[in-house]
């Protein structure tokens, strides 16, 4: 099963931040990896798929970007409602796996 | 509109086995992979497996096998996810998700999640 590391697993960050996140697959997937957020009793939601493409409906200060095996999720304007966790997701190579997760917290 | 209705909260004994379903409506069953997720308390996603109804084409999580199952009928348009041989560390949430035309992983919607405990 491929490993995707995410990094950092918490993070603080004031309204308005730029906030970047890094997920590493243990192999090249492509651009074969979404982004996911989940708030606390809450299904995940998909934010972003096949790397760098936003899900209708998600605002535009998210976004993704890499290929390969090195890839970055960001928020151009952190926003009170942002508080969550996020994970990557690669669907490279079946069983589709998750990163552990980064824990976005307001400063 | 797609939905995924999950059954109820289980408590379970160490040892024994849980079998949860997931009731999808809205689309035609068969032709949608269906991937099952758990999350322990506190803890990240864990993908355990999956199954295209069409076919009963299952792939399982390295770490789950031998110990997992995951059925479709048909007939009822219902997955089912069944976990054996259970242990406290088996005590999460767990949910079933479904894709979008062409992007079978992209899991865009998920049922509300089944909570699982393991206790003697």
């Amino acid at each position: 099963d491929i490993q995707m590391t995410q990094s950092p697993s918490s993070l603080s960050a004031s309204v308005g931040d730029r906030v970047t996140i890094t997920c590493l697959a243990s192999q090249d997937i492509n651009n074969d990896l979404n982004w996911y957020q989940q708030k606390p009793g809450r299904a995940p939601k998909l934010l972003i798929y096949g790397a760098s493409n936003l899900e209708t409906g998600v605002p535009s200060r998210f976004s993704g970007s890499g290929s390969g095996t090195d890839f970055t999720f960001s928020i151009s304007s952190l926003q009170p409602e942002d508080i969550a966790t996020y994970y990557c997701q690669q669907y490279d190579n079946l069983p589709i796996s998750f990163g552990q997760g980064t824990r976005l917290e307001i400063k | 509109q797609v939905q995924l209705v999950q059954s109820g909260a289980e408590v379970k004994k160490p040892g024994s086995s849980v079998k949860v379903s997931c009731k999808a409506s809205g689309y035609t069953f068969s032709s949608y992979t269906i991937s099952w997720v758990r999350q322990a308390p506190g803890q990240g996603l864990e993908s355990m497996g999956r199954i295209i109804p069409m076919f009963g084409l299952t792939d399982y999580a390295q770490r789950f096998q031998g110990r997992v199952t995951i059925t479709a009928d048909e007939s009822t348009s219902t997955a089912y996810m069944e976990l054996s041989s259970l242990t406290s560390d088996d005590t999460a949430v767990y949910y079933c998700a479904r894709g979008l035309p062409g992007r079978e992983f992209s899991l865009f919607y998920w049922g509300q999640g089944t909570l699982v405990t393991v206790s003697s």
